[in-house]
């Protein structure tokens, strides 16, 4: 399997523009999560989806972003409008049972 | 509430062992999980531990629980240099439905 596959890895985007992280699981897996990770921060959940319902939002910063799962081999994660305090990597994350597996992470400069 | 506490620093020598600790709050733990993360990547996922164990043994890595004082611990054995990197634990517990709660990470470095 090739692991959780995110796109793009790097994104560089100016104040206020729309950006759109991509994430496909691993085939099987039933849970899908979406991360943060700053230095000041660490890493924080953001939103998680079972069986492609979300379950728990409450980690989602603003109404400038949201999260989908329209099926169980995709899901999106846009900022919009996106500002400098997004500038983050971005991981999502599937699980099987109870072993939980990261994707590389995007790397978002928000200028 | 949940909280998962780690130092943030360790430094080794290469061919030492390493022991990272890690303190959690929540009794009610099931899976607890070491994850590493080198630079540049994601999170790497180790080794776990069910919490009705207290040990676990992976080639190098040792995971110990003691349960009763809520602390884990990661001994890498025979530390190289490829080992420096970042490592989270985590911990899972019946309430959280899998979500998993993080420490900040404890930075390893290994010096040769």
């Amino acid at each position: 399997d090739a692991g959780v596959i995110q796109s793009p890895r790097h994104e560089v985007t100016e104040m206020g523009q729309e950006v759109t992280l991509r994430c496909k699981p691993i085939s099987g897996h039933n849970s899908l999560f979406w991360y943060r990770q700053t230095m000041m921060r660490g890493l924080e959940l953001l939103i998680y989806f079972n069986n492609n319902v979300p379950i728990d939002d409450s980690g989602m910063p603003e109404d400038r972003f949201s999260a989908k799962m329209p099926n169980a081999s995709f899901s999106t994660l846009k900022i919009q409008p996106s500002e400098p305090r997004d500038s983050a990597v971005y991981f999502c994350a599937s699980r099987y049972r109870d072993e939980q597996y990261f994707g590389p992470g995007t790397r978002l400069t928000v200028t | 509430g949940e909280d998962v506490e780690q130092s943030l620093f360790l430094s080794v020598r290469e061919g030492d062992s390493s022991v990272i600790n890690c303190t959690y709050t929540d009794s009610s733990s099931t899976y607890l999980y070491w994850y590493k993360q080198e630079p540049g990547a994601g999170l790497q996922l180790l080794t776990y531990i069910f919490s009705n164990m207290d040990m676990k043994q992976d080639q190098r890595l040792t995971v110990l629980l003691n349960k009763k004082d809520k602390h884990l611990s990661l001994r890498i054995a025979d530390t190289q240099t490829g080992d420096s990197a970042i490592y989270f634990c985590a911990e899972s517990t019946r309430g959280s439905q899998g979500n998993l709660i993080f420490g900040k990470g404890t930075k390893l470095s290994v010096k040769p």
